[in-house]
């Protein structure tokens, strides 16, 4: 039973829109979590993060929101670039002391020119 | 600055063989980690450890074994390769556990036959 889950398997925007890319989790003791992007080849990288505390971290281009009610998880870019054209992987860490990393399926966004 | 080098980038295997998958690390960092990705199921942790001399086993351990004699190398086994253990294999590392951004190599591709 998947813990993290990402619906969207594929997403394609044009450049200069907004792309948003989600996320939802299933247990309330996921305290943090992450969005890692990886383009083919490459092993993911880091991105952007966010804490149970807040609802918005904002980074450049990249914003997260956390909706803990809902237990979704969103990344937005604004403006989309072509060269944000990867997997993006939602990961999220439990509270307690087995504190690992649990990651999404991920999502493939294609940024169009 | 290398970061988190893994070998070999790519192997096939015939069933029943074994095979060792190296990760060395430059950032003196305490946790390492080995994840596999399959379609559709993102990244699941394998084994990690939290410091030289120390492994433990993550969501998918079975028939993989760990090493980490040394702080900068953690190696990942295969003692009797399954067609079921062919995946894309990453390794990651960590400053500290918890939500200490994960820092990945650029994965090995592993086929069984």
């Amino acid at each position: 039973d998947q813990q993290v889950k990402q619906n969207s398997p594929s997403l394609s925007v044009q450049e200069g829109r907004i792309s948003i890319l989600n996320c939802d989790y299933t247990n309330s003791m996921f305290d943090y979590f992450l969005w890692y992007k990886k383009y083919p080849a490459e092993g993911p990288t880091f991105l952007i993060s966010i804490s149970s505390i807040k609802d918005k971290n904002e980074d450049g281009r990249f914003t997260v929101f956390l909706n803990k009610s809902a237990k979704h998880l969103s990344l937005h870019i604004v403006p989309s670039q072509p060269g944000d054209s990867a997997v993006y992987f939602c990961a999220v860490l439990s509270s307690g002391s087995a504190r690992q990393l649990t990651f999404g399926s991920g999502t493939q966004l294609t940024v169009l020119p | 600055n290398a970061g988190v080098t893994q070998t070999p980038k790519f192997r096939v295997l015939k069933t029943g063989q074994s095979m060792t998958l190296l990760c060395a690390q430059d950032m003196n960092h305490e946790y390492m980690y080995w994840y596999r990705q399959d379609p559709g199921m993102g990244l699941r942790l394998i084994h990690y450890s939290v410091g030289e001399g120390t492994t433990a086993k993550g969501e998918v351990p079975d028939g993989y074994n760990v090493s980490r004699l040394k702080k900068q190398n953690f190696l990942l086994g295969l003692e009797s390769a399954a067609p079921s253990q062919t995946s894309v294999y990453f390794c990651a590392s960590s400053l500290t556990g918890g939500s200490s951004p994960l820092h990945f190599g650029n994965g090995t591709r592993l086929t069984v036959t």
